[in-house]
């Protein structure tokens, strides 16, 4: 089946840093994939839909300069977290879509802002 | 708003019991799906359910989608400890776009 690779799993970083999350398809190309950000005991938000070679999509409320994406290859898109808060804590999580395979999802990221 | 309902949010049961978790949505979906999430990891899929009426069953799991495509459930017999952990339902409004997940169902089964 479809894998999506997802780095690192964890990161602490300080308030005012930047922090770049990788999502990558291992054995399909993914023109899109999607972000989702989970907070304890809660869903997941669909934050952005990434497209290959273009801009990213994002959902009402999610501050595009504040989470920047970008998917520069069919195989790999990267959630940067800039400028992080204590509030911005939270578990990211992506996935691609395979015509074959249908969704599949990373294993997340437990991002903690300190 | 909420585009998919799922109840209910909480659920604690004995083992042994069954259990339904309902997920509804006024609009129509080109597919619903099911996935358990344990803390920690991204969600893993159970099923997806694409035609109306449609009826799947995993072992214990019971899965159906609503004859319009607008609700689905999953029933889940003679609980175990192991089925403890949060339940999802997703639906893509149209196929190829994002994912919606209902709110979710945490499962405690306890011995």
């Amino acid at each position: 089946g479809a894998v999506v690779s997802q780095h690192p799993s964890r990161v602490i970083c300080k308030s005012g840093t930047s922090v770049k999350i990788e999502c990558r398809s291992l054995d399909f190309q993914a023109t899109t994939m999607f972000w989702y950000r989970q907070f304890p005991k809660q869903s997941l938000m669909l934050m952005a839909t990434s497209n290959e070679g273009s801009k990213a999509t994002y959902e009402q409320g999610v501050e595009k300069d504040k989470f920047l994406i970008n998917h520069a290859s069919l195989t790999l898109s990267t959630l940067t977290v800039t400028s992080a808060h204590p509030e911005d804590s939270s578990f990211y999580i992506c996935s691609a879509r395979d015509k074959n395979y249908g969704y599949t999802f990373g294993s997340g990221t437990r991002l903690t802002v300190v | 708003t909420q585009l998919l309902e799922q109840s209910p949010q909480f659920l604690s049961i004995q083992e042994g019991e069954n259990l339904t978790v309902y997920c509804n949505s006024s609009s129509v979906f080109s597919s619903l799906q099911w996935y358990r999430q344990e803390p920690g990891e991204g969600p893993v899929l159970l099923v997806t359910v694409v035609t109306g009426g449609e009826v799947k069953k995993l072992k214990r799991l019971t899965f159906q989608f609503g004859d319009a495509r607008k609700d689905s459930s999953l029933h889940i017999t003679a609980a175990q400890p192991g089925d403890t952990g949060l339940y999802l339902c997703a639906g893509a409004r149209q196929a190829g776009t994002a994912l919606i997940f209902g709110k979710g169902t945490t499962l405690s089964v306890s011995s």
